[in-house]
């Protein structure tokens, strides 16, 4: 079975903290992709990350991190020196082929001024 | 500017009726989708065409109805057979081959029922 699992419901920090938000994922196929989206409280789920399961390499891109570990089956989301922007909720998905994705439950951050 | 747009924003339905939420892209995405989501939860796959004049059932199919019959549009039909459509509706669309693609999404529409 194919699952994903964000185990944070919520979050809140202070800004300028950094903070992790984790995903942890469930698969037997060898090729799958990760993703990372948000979504602020406009509804729009906006796209931030797609990563293949052949590239552990992490990335960053400005203030974004991201951590691929095959050994434990996560792909976790850090966000540097917090904004009150980055208040939204995160969702991690997984791609099982044939057009389908498995999203987690997503996290809610709150970033307080 | 390409993008999705879906309308309305928010949609009343009132018991026995059937209501259409809309959703169009320019985009030249192939690929379609249809997503629910309930406060607190994930998304979940209503509907999803790969192509014009086909379609496929996700995990959610039942008391929905779906046609593609452009390319750019795929409209969802929520039918009086859906006993709790309460929920916001979520349209995407994606470039790239089945596993490889990257979904992009709507604005979203917001349906109650009255």
């Amino acid at each position: 079975a194919q699952k994903v699992t964000q185990a944070q419901t919520e979050i809140s920090v202070v800004e300028k903290e950094d903070v992790t938000l984790d995903c942890v994922y469930e698969t037997r196929d060898t090729t799958y992709y990760l993703f990372w989206y948000k979504q602020p409280p406009s509804g729009e789920l906006v796209f931030l990350i797609r990563r293949n399961s052949f590239d552990e390499q992490n990335e960053i891109s400005g203030r974004y991190s991201w951590n691929f570990q095959k050994s434990t089956s996560s792909f976790n989301f850090t966000i540097t020196a917090s904004q009150v922007v980055d208040s939204a909720v995160y969702f991690c998905a997984l791609s099982k082929g044939t057009y389908k994705y498995i999203f987690g439950t997503g996290t809610r951050l709150k970033v307080l001024a | 500017d390409g993008g999705i747009t879906q309308s309305p924003k928010y949609l009343f339905r009132k018991e026995g009726q059937n209501v259409t939420l809309s959703c169009e892209q320019n985009l030249n995405h192939d690929a379609m989708y249809w997503y629910r989501q309930d406060p607190g939860q994930g998304l979940r796959l209503i509907y999803y065409s790969q192509i014009v004049n086909d379609f496929q059932k996700g995990d959610i199919a039942e008391g929905y109805s779906v046609s593609r019959e452009k390319k750019e549009s795929f409209p969802l039909t929520v039918t009086s057979a859906q006993k709790n459509p309460t929920a916001f509706y979520l349209c995407a669309s994606s470039v790239g081959s089945a596993g490889e693609e990257t979904q992009y999404f709507g604005p979203g529409t917001r349906l109650l029922v009255l």
